[in-house]
């Protein structure tokens, strides 16, 4: 069974601060990673993808990608009132073609 | 405009009787997917589908039913053997090589009457 574990939160970071979000998968294997932003009531949308080691930076938002570790990161700086919202870590294994979801975590940002 | 098309967005459903979703995406993907959302929490793979004419289990598959005539379309049945239907239905669908990601549809909700 694959995991992906996310804490559920909520996470309340006041306006213009930095948000931490961290996923961690337990395939070792998996090699693409992506976060993904849920508003209430509405369907997932892509934020950022990552497929290798290190940061990648778009915007407010990094990636942090960490494969000996088995973890992946989104933060956002500046955090604003819009961003409140569930994100979804998911990831999907070499020679698969679903994506395995995290249960997401609520943020919530107070201006 | 090139997108994923879900109908209808809210749906009601008796005890013991048969509905189906309706899926369509015109992005030319070959991998189509059918996740469940129940409040509060994550999402979790009903079927999905490489190619057309075939299609494989996740992990709710029972109680489910989807067929893949057409590579456009991937619609879903939630049969009266789903004894919790009520939840959020969400279709996507990718491109099947390559690290891409999925696409999604706005959601069907689903409620039993």
């Amino acid at each position: 069974q694959k995991e992906v574990e996310q804490n559920s939160g909520p996470l309340s970071v006041p306006e213009g601060a930095i948000a931490s979000l961290n996923c961690t998968y337990s395939d070792r294997g998996s090699q693409s990673f992506f976060w993904y932003r849920q508003y209430s009531g509405k369907s997932p949308e892509l934020i950022m993808f990552i497929y290798s080691n290190g940061d990648k930076e778009d915007g407010r938002f990094t990636a942090q990608l960490n494969k000996a570790s088995q973890y992946v990161s989104l933060l956002i700086r500046d955090s604003q009132p819009s961003d409140s919202a569930t994100y979804l870590c998911a990831v999907k294994e070499p020679g698969a073609n679903n994506l395995f979801f995290g249960t997401g975590t609520r943020l919530t940002v107070i201006p | 405009d090139g997108g994923i098309t879900q109908s209808p967005k809210y749906l009601f459903r008796k005890e013991g009787q048969n509905v189906t979703l309706s899926c369509e995406q015109n992005l030319n993907h070959d991998a189509m997917y059918w996740y469940r959302q129940d409040p509060g929490q994550g999402l979790r793979l009903i079927y999905y589908s490489q190619i057309v004419n075939d299609f494989q289990k996740g992990d709710i598959a029972e109680g489910y039913s989807v067929s893949r005539e057409k590579k456009e379309s991937f619609p879903l049945t939630v049969t009266s053997a789903q004894k919790n239907p009520t939840a959020f239905y969400l279709c996507a669908s990718s491109m099947r090589q390559g690290n891409t990601e999925a696409f999604f549809g706005q959601g069907t909700r689903l409620t039993v009457v």
